[in-house]
C-alpha cells in the first residue's frame, strides 16, 4: 500500500542553524500538508500546498518557514534559523485530487529537536 | 477558536469491551476525520464522515455525526491491546481547503 516517507526520522540542530525537512508524498497525490506536533500537544497545520503554490498557511508558518517542491516527488519544509520552540515532531501529509475534501494520509514523521 | 475537542481525554477497557469517545466542534464542516496515534509514532487514518452523512462504519469501527450538535463519536467495538493508542478527531472547515484542526486526543488503554 502505497505510504507517505519522510526523512530523517530524527534530527537534532543547534540554535540558530537551518534544517531541510524530507517528505515523499504519495505518488499520484497532489495537494501536500505539513503540520507538528510540540511533545504533549495537539498537531498543529502549518501549511497546504498544491500546483506549486501555498495554498494556505497558519500564523506557525512565518517568515522562517519555507517550503518546496524540487522535483516530481519530494516536499520539503525548510526552518532558517531554528529557535528552541521549534522543537516538535513534523509531520508531512498529502491527498488525493479532491485535496482537502479527501483523506489525508501522514508520514511517520520527524522529530526535531533543537537544542 | 478551540475545534475538534475530545472526550474522555482517557479511557481505560478491558480487552472485548468497547471504546466509545466523543469530539466535538465549534465550526461549519466540510468533513470531520479520525486519526490514531500509537505513541511517538505517526497518525494512522482511521474513517472520514462527510457533512453530509451520520454514520459509517469500517471493520470495528463506527462513526456517526450530529451536525446539529456539532459532534462525533468514534466506537471501536471488541477492543484489543493493539487499540491501546492515543485517538484523534480533525476537522476541515468549510472555508477551508484543506486545514485539519485537531483536538487533544482520547487516550486509550486496553489492557489484556
Amino acid at each position: 500500500e502505497p505510504e507517505v516517507t519522510q526523512t530523517p526520522s530524527h534530527q537534532v540542530t543547534q540554535m540558530g542553524q537551518e534544517v531541510i525537512l524530507r517528505c515523499v508524498p504519495i505518488s499520484n497525490h497532489l495537494y501536500f500538508y505539513w503540520y507538528r506536533q510540540i511533545l504533549g500537544q495537539k498537531v498543529e497545520f502549518l501549511v497546504s500546498f498544491y500546483n506549486n503554490e501555498i495554498s494556505e498557511k497558519s500564523e506557525i508558518f512565518d517568515d522562517q518557514f519555507s517550503v518546496e517542491r524540487p522535483d516530481g516527488s519530494n516536499f520539503t519544509l525548510k526552518i532558517r534559523s531554528t529557535k528552541l520552540e521549534d522543537s516538535a515532531m513534523y509531520f508531512c501529509a498529502s491527498s488525493g485530487p479532491r485535496g482537502g475534501e479527501y483523506e489525508q494520509y501522514f508520514g511517520p514523521g520527524t522529530r526535531l529537536t533543537v537544542t | 477558536s478551540q475545534q475538534g475537542e475530545e472526550d474522555p481525554q482517557a479511557l481505560s477497557i478491558q480487552e472485548g469491551e468497547n471504546a466509545t469517545m466523543n469530539c466535538s466542534y465549534k465550526t461549519s464542516i466540510n468533513n470531520l476525520q479520525w486519526y490514531r496515534q500509537n505513541s511517538g509514532r505517526g497518525l494512522v487514518h482511521l474513517i472520514l464522515i462527510r457533512s453530509n452523512e451520520r454514520e459509517k462504519h469500517s471493520g470495528r469501527l463506527r462513526v456517526t455525526l450530529d451536525t446539529s450538535k456539532k459532534s462525533s463519536s468514534l466506537l471501536i467495538t471488541a477492543s484489543r491491546a493493539a487499540d491501546t493508542a492515543s485517538y484523534f478527531c480533525a476537522t476541515l472547515s468549510t472555508d477551508s481547503w484543506g486545514k485539519l484542526q485537531f483536538g487533544a486526543g482520547t487516550q486509550v488503554v486496553v489492557t489484556p
